[in-house]
């Protein structure tokens, strides 16, 4: 099956740092999607976004659907970006089921 | 977008014993979705639900375990059987967004300790 890989797996940031978050998966996808798990364990959407650039607020996002692979930006990061980041994948050919990476935790330090 | 509501939000439970776990949606939805999230780790999908016909399970589930009800458009239940303290995760239900675009969203989870 389809393989999704996040980078870095751990980050530790200061407020108002930046941080590029990765995912890389191993075929063609018809669907991409962003979430991040907060503290109570809900998964909150951020990117729909099987292709192009979205941006919302701090956050933006860039999927090359060509070269598979995705990046999700964080800008002058706050406290209450902290969580788990994951990138998850409806894989070509699949049912609309979404195949998840491992997750990023995310700590930021105020 | 689809708004979730998950019961119950947490529980403790003996081992040998069942739980089942309730998804409501605020709308229509044709497909829902049951997964696992182990502690520490990442979501593993259980099964698929749509009305009116059995869940699909993916390898690594059956239905004995975690047997899967669908009776309408906007519900969901999902039992953990004969429960052992390895099942001890999360559990969330997903849904596809009802206005046709693929994007799916998840409800609050239930946390699920087994003693």
């Amino acid at each position: 099956g389809i393989q999704v890989e996040q980078s870095p797996p751990d980050l530790i940031l200061q407020e108002g740092a930046n941080s590029t978050l990765r995912c890389n998966f191993s075929d063609s996808v018809n669907n991409l999607q962003w979430f991040h798990q907060n503290p109570w364990g809900q998964l909150i959407n951020l990117f729909y976004i099987p292709s192009g650039t979205k941006q919302n607020g701090r956050l933006s996002a860039t999927t090359v659907a060509t070269e598979r692979y995705s990046l999700l930006y964080i800008s002058s990061s706050q406290t209450t970006d902290s969580g788990v980041y994951f990138c998850a994948v409806d894989p070509q050919g699949g049912s609309e089921k979404l195949v998840f990476g491992k997750g990023m935790k995310l700590t930021v330090n105020p | 977008s689809a708004v979730i509501s998950q019961k119950p939000s947490r529980d403790i439970c003996q081992r040998g014993t069942s739980l089942t776990i309730q998804c409501q949606v605020d709308s229509q939805v044709t497909m829902m979705f049951w997964y696992r999230q182990q502690p520490g780790q990442s979501l593993t999908l259980i099964a698929t639900a749509n009305q009116g016909s059995e869940a699909t399970y993916e390898s690594g589930f059956v239905i004995d375990k975690f047997p899967i009800s669908r009776p309408n458009l906007t519900f969901s239940t999902l039992t953990v059987s004969n429960m052992s303290p390895e099942d001890s995760s999360i559990y969330l239900c997903s849904v596809e967004d009802p206005s046709g675009i693929y994007e799916q969203y998840f409800g609050p989870g239930t946390r699920l300790t087994v003693t």
